[in-house]
């Protein structure tokens, strides 16, 4: 069974406080790690496309890194605001098929 | 908008049916991936066309097969279809056909409900 996690699974803070979530996947035959923003009634959007081992990668207050080797990705949110409530959904990829998570429900409130 | 569209948005039919739902990429993508997001499950990856030719297989049952045509439109069939298909099912398309580096975009999903 290839699991990906995602904790935690939900969670609740005050705009402008800072947060961070965590993806856990299989460290063999690592292809690619994706994280998605999914907002209700909308499709995942893609946030960032990671490769490397040690990739750092930055949207504006949102950013995340990788860790291929112990199989771990962060996303930060720094600043939390309203309009960053979604769920926000890993995906490993292994060659060309992707597992995802159940991804970790974010609300922030005003 | 990701530029990716999917028809019907909603379906509702009965069990053992058979339906099609209908998936066309971004303008230039090659590659289409399917995916069901059933209630008690998550995103749970079905298969992948590029360029017309198959190049993954997920956790698609024998009642479920897809084809991508020459416009590069692709449709997903679903047979003999049970309650416990009722889901929601996206595709999304990316540029290439290793999919594992590029990001991709979501259509807006056809929600299919099996009564």
């Amino acid at each position: 069974i290839l699991n990906v996690e995602q904790s935690p699974q939900s969670l609740h803070v005050q705009e402008g406080d800072s947060t961070n979530f965590t993806c856990s996947f299989p460290s063999s035959n690592f292809y690619a790690l994706h994280w998605y923003r999914w907002e209700t009634a909308k499709s995942p959007e893609a946030l960032f496309v990671m490769t490397l081992n040690g990739d750092e990668k930055k949207k504006g207050r949102i950013s995340a890194t990788l860790n291929t080797k112990e199989g771990y990705s962060y996303l930060y949110i720094k600043g939390s605001q309203p309009e960053d409530s979604a769920t926000y959904l890993c995906a490993w990829g292994n060659f060309n098929k992707f597992y995802f998570g159940s991804g970790t429900k974010l609300n922030v409130k005003p | 908008d990701s530029g990716v569209t999917q028809t019907p948005k909603h379906l509702i039919t009965a069990t053992g049916q058979r339906v099609t739902l209908r998936c066309s990429p971004r303008s230039g993508d090659l590659s289409v991936y399917w995916y069901q997001q059933s209630l008690d499950q998550g995103l749970q990856f079905l298969i992948q066309y590029y360029n017309g030719e198959e190049r993954a297989k997920g956790n698609i049952l024998e009642r479920f097969s897809a084809q991508q045509f020459p416009d590069l439109h692709s449709e997903l069939n679903l047979s003999s279809l049970e309650l416990g298909d009722s889901a929601l099912y996206f595709c999304a398309s990316s540029v290439a056909s290793g999919g594992q580096s590029y990001e991709q975009y979501f259509g807006p999903g056809t929600r299919l409900t099996v009564t």
